[in-house]
């Protein structure tokens, strides 16, 4: 079945590091790949997603490439702020298909 | 535009009690997905309805339940609540039931306790 494996947390930086959380994933066909964050007391926000094989998502400093020969997402920050402290999901979502398929989170605390 | 709202935010049952949760989604979608998050989890996946009608179930019992309205909002109803129903609902709406480039859009959530 579809399945989705996040690195363990919590992940703790100091503010301008770099920043990697590993997402691998197992799905039949070709979905697509997302991350979502979760600030705390809230809901989910899409932060970014990829379709297709080598697709890049990239939003607010954060990118993300479509590795199909990996079967991996990893989510990627050049500095990091104390803003950007939440828990990060990563999920998949095959063609044809509205569920979504979800990591278990890794939560995110920047110091500053 | 207002985004994906769902009430109520919070709510405390005691077990064997039944509850309805409440879901609108953003204008223009007609897709409402139902989520639920265990503390410390992922969400997982409870329930797709598309133009009124079920598109998708996930692995969880007959206690749980949902319809969507024709003005496309949802509901999501548990019955004999276990102190395990204790979790974040959300929900998420979508244009359609189309699939991989259809983004869903999520709540804020409803954080239901069982006790």
């Amino acid at each position: 079945g579809n399945s989705v494996t996040q690195m363990e947390g919590p992940v703790t930086l100091s503010e301008e590091a770099f920043l990697t959380i590993n997402c691998t994933y197992t799905a039949t066909g070709y979905p697509s790949l997302f991350w979502y964050v979760q600030y705390p007391g809230e809901g989910l926000q899409l932060l970014l997603k990829a379709t297709k094989a080598d697709d890049k998502g990239s939003n607010k400093g954060f990118e993300a490439t479509y590795r199909k020969e990996t079967t991996s997402f990893h989510l990627e920050k050049g500095s990091v702020q104390v803003s950007d402290s939440a828990v990060y999901f990563c999920a998949l979502q095959n063609q044809g298909a509205q569920k979504l398929v979800f990591g278990q989170g890794t939560r995110l605390t920047i110091n500053p | 535009d207002a985004g994906v709202t769902q009430s109520p935010t919070h709510l405390i049952k005691t077990r064997g009690q039944h509850v309805t949760l409440r879901c609108s989604p953003i204008s223009g979608h007609k897709s409402v997905s139902w989520y639920q998050q265990v503390l410390g989890q992922g969400p997982q996946f409870i329930f797709q309805y598309y133009e009124k009608e079920e598109r998708g179930r996930g692995n969880f019992p007959d206690r749980f339940s949902a319809r969507q309205f024709p003005n496309y909002s949802s509901e999501l109803n548990v019955n004999a609540l276990l102190l395990g129903d204790s979790a974040l609902y959300l929900c998420a709406s979508s244009f359609g039931a189309t699939g991989s480039t259809d983004t869903q859009y999520f709540g804020p959530g409803t954080r239901l306790t069982v006790l």
